[in-house]
């Protein structure tokens, strides 16, 4: 069975500093790893995602993650947050096989000023 | 990407009652989800949307609550039946684009905030 697992379900950083989200999966396979962000009452909006080519992936508004097979981590980086950021982040992993998604429990990613 | 609509974005609703939802794509999709996001939680998915044939239930979900329609590529409704205030939720619908040579990237809809009272 596939799996992921969110290590915060709180970060706080302040305006300017780098941002760290923690992602591991469990997978039998290569797996289809995700990073979604929900920002307060709007829809989910994809950040990027790894399929299996460039380990560092690049997404939007300065994101970007590393798939490391080693340590089964898919952490969520970002060199200087913006307030913008301040929202609910996703790790998703796609199922084997299938096209239905396997979300992780969130994190609530806080920005002060 | 694609454009994803949901009707309605929210409504209240007695005890007892049904609703359904509507999600309408202005693409071609190869695969249509449901998944219903409760307070304060993640998403959990609620069953794949198959055209022409009986929805795929996950585990804890049955078609008997959740009755689920996809009579073409575009188009699918979700009824939650039998309200209980335990049903109110965010519910998403989700879907990957056939134009696309990678299905693997689901897009989501802005979603139908449901409360039962």
């Amino acid at each position: 069975a596939q799996s992921v697992t969110q290590l915060d379900s709180h970060v706080s950083v302040s305006e300017g500093t780098p941002v760290l989200l923690r992602c591991n999966y469990s997978s039998s396979y290569s797996p289809s790893l995700f990073w979604y962000v929900q920002h307060p009452n709007k829809g989910l909006q994809l950040l990027l995602k790894y399929t299996s080519a460039a380990t560092l992936v690049k997404g939007i508004n300065g994101f970007e993650a590393e798939f490391k097979k080693s340590e089964t981590s898919f952490h969520l980086t970002k060199p200087s947050a913006h307030m913008s950021d301040a929202a609910e982040y996703f790790c998703v992993v796609r199922h084997t096989g299938r096209r239905a998604l396997t979300f992780g429990s969130g994190t609530r990613l806080q920005v002060q000023p | 990407s694609a454009v994803i609509s949901q009707k309605p974005s929210r409504d209240i609703c007695q005890r007892g009652t049904s609703l359904t939802i509507q999600c309408q794509v202005d693409s071609q999709v190869t695969m249509m989800f449901w998944y219903r996001q409760q307070p304060g939680q993640s998403l959990t998915l609620i069953a794949t949307a198959n055209q022409g044939s009986e929805a795929t239930y996950e585990s804890g979900f049955v078609i008997d609550k959740f009755p689920i329609s996809r009579p073409n590529l575009t188009f699918s409704t979700l009824t939650v039946s039998n309200m209980s205030p335990e049903d109110s939720s965010i519910y998403l619908c989700s879907v990957t684009i056939l134009a696309q040579t990678s299905t693997d990237t689901q897009y989501f809809g802005p979603g139908t905030r449901l409360t039962v009272l």
